[in-house]
């Protein structure tokens, strides 16, 4: 009874590199999706998915890629981390659009 | 430009007071209102939620309040207890067009 997990649950990084994290949920639910928290602007979401194979930008979706190869992985790469993405990132995924269900969150910092 | 602005940012409540919580939109596009409750070092948790078709939904000791022609949403939490304390966020869904957005988020404090 995982639910939806993610890793690291931290992670230091510096500026430049590449960094992956990774988003696991084991309802089968269609729909994945990635938030950053910011204190002062709530939740804004980079990327989602409805389904394997199909993906589309949210709010904030520069300097971040995703794939979606299989219905229960939605890893979120950054490509060349920035300090502005030092930040809280949240999983989420639903059956449809309506209830998400949120992973317990990825704290990231980029140096 | 916020989708979604909400009020105030923190509010502090003796326990046993009603706890309120205000959203306002602009576009009358979105299909669904629902609200999330955080608790420190967790992902937010669905609370409640309404349609816009509907103007008041209650859930125990919480609901929402809707006023279509207003574009404004909110929560009350009703006979608030410590265990209340959280982090609540409104957000506002458009389903055909795949939009998200969730309000900035109302830290509350209630006092025993």
């Amino acid at each position: 009874d995982a639910g939806i997990t993610q890793s690291p649950r931290y992670k230091i990084t510096e500026t430049g590199r590449q960094v992956t994290l990774m988003c696991h949920q084991t309802w089968s639910h269609s729909y994945m999706f990635w938030y950053r928290q910011d204190l002062g602007h709530g939740l804004r979401l980079i990327y989602y998915s409805a389904a394997a194979d199909i993906t589309d930008k949210g709010e904030v979706p520069d300097g971040y890629v995703v794939s979606r190869s299989k219905t229960e992985n939605f890893p979120l790469t950054l490509e060349s981390a920035t300090r502005s993405q030092t930040s809280v990132y949240f999983c989420a995924s639903s059956v449809r659009e309506e209830t998400q269900y949120f992973g317990p969150g990825t704290r990231l910092l980029v140096l | 430009q916020q989708q979604v602005k909400q009020s105030p940012q923190s509010l502090i409540v003796q326990k046993g007071g009603i706890s309120i919580i205000n959203c306002a939109y602009e576009n009358t596009a979105f299909d669904y209102f629902p609200w999330y409750q955080q608790f420190p070092g967790k992902g937010p948790a669905l609370l409640i939620a309404i349609r816009p078709d509907v103007s008041e939904k209650k859930e125990g000791r919480f609901t929402i309040s809707f006023n279509k022609s207003a574009k404004q949403f909110s929560l009350h939490i009703m006979d608030s207890q410590p265990g209340d304390s959280a982090t609540y966020f409104c957000a506002a869904i458009i389903y055909n067009f795949n939009k998200f957005y969730f309000g900035s988020g109302t830290k509350l404090n209630v006092k025993p």
